[in-house]
């Protein structure tokens, strides 16, 4: 069956560092996938894509890698602030027959940046 | 302007009651999705509908009923509630042409 793993315990990182989430993922073969951030009593808000066929993303401070071999993403958040403290939730993605597209969620690695 | 709107925010309820929640969103898209986010914050998909149309059906009890009155709204409606319908109930919604989905703040069920 599917299964998405994320770092399973708490990430806690000092201030200025950089953080990084895996997310690993097994019988799955996702045309894309997506990172979201979550906030205590908060909705999912969506981050980055990144496609089967692309390496790496940038936005901003963010990056995500995608490893379709290893069958992993990396997302990284460089020079981290207090701010960035959430739950980050990985989802793999394909398009769906009829419109629309089905993401399946990942755990979450809840992040923790300390002053 | 809230992009994608849930009501209500807080539901409280007997065992063996029906209740709905409803999400509107005033993105223009024409896909929207309900997933059920457990006390473990595992965030799973039930429903999806495109146009009006249900695509999307995972393994959800009977008791569990969409409805999509126009593509702007999604309802949930929920027969004889059970303890483990527990959960916080999220609506979303994206175009067809994109893959971003827009989530709304939630609807936090709590079944006693």
């Amino acid at each position: 069956s599917q299964k998405i793993e994320q770092n399973s315990e708490a990430l806690n990182i000092q201030e200025g560092k950089t953080a990084t989430l895996t997310c690993n993922y097994t019988n799955y073969s996702p045309a894309y996938l997506q990172w979201y951030r979550q906030d205590p009593g908060r909705g999912p808000v969506f981050l980055l894509l990144i496609r089967e066929n692309e390496k790496e993303k940038r936005k901003e401070r963010l990056k995500v890698t995608f490893d379709t071999t290893l069958k992993q993403s990396l997302f990284h958040i460089t020079a981290s602030q207090p701010a960035d403290s959430a739950t980050y939730l990985c989802a793999l993605g394909g398009d769906f027959t009829g419109g629309g597209n089905k993401l399946t969620f990942g755990t979450g690695t809840q992040l923790k940046v300390e002053l | 302007d809230t992009a994608v709107s849930q009501t209500p925010k807080y539901l409280v309820t007997q065992m063996g009651n029906d209740k709905s929640i409803k999400c509107e969103q005033n993105l223009g898209h024409d896909t929207m999705y309900w997933y059920k986010q457990d006390s473990k914050k595992f965030l799973k998909i039930m429903f999806s509908y495109n146009n009006k149309e249900l695509i999307i059906n995972e393994t959800v009890p009977n008791r569990f009923s969409p409805k999509s009155p126009d593509k702007a709204h999604l309802n949930l409606h929920i027969n004889s509630l059970e303890l483990g319908d527990s959960a916080v109930y999220f609506c979303a919604s994206s175009s067809s042409s994109a893959k971003t989905q827009y989530f709304g703040p939630g609807t936090r069920l709590l079944v006693l």
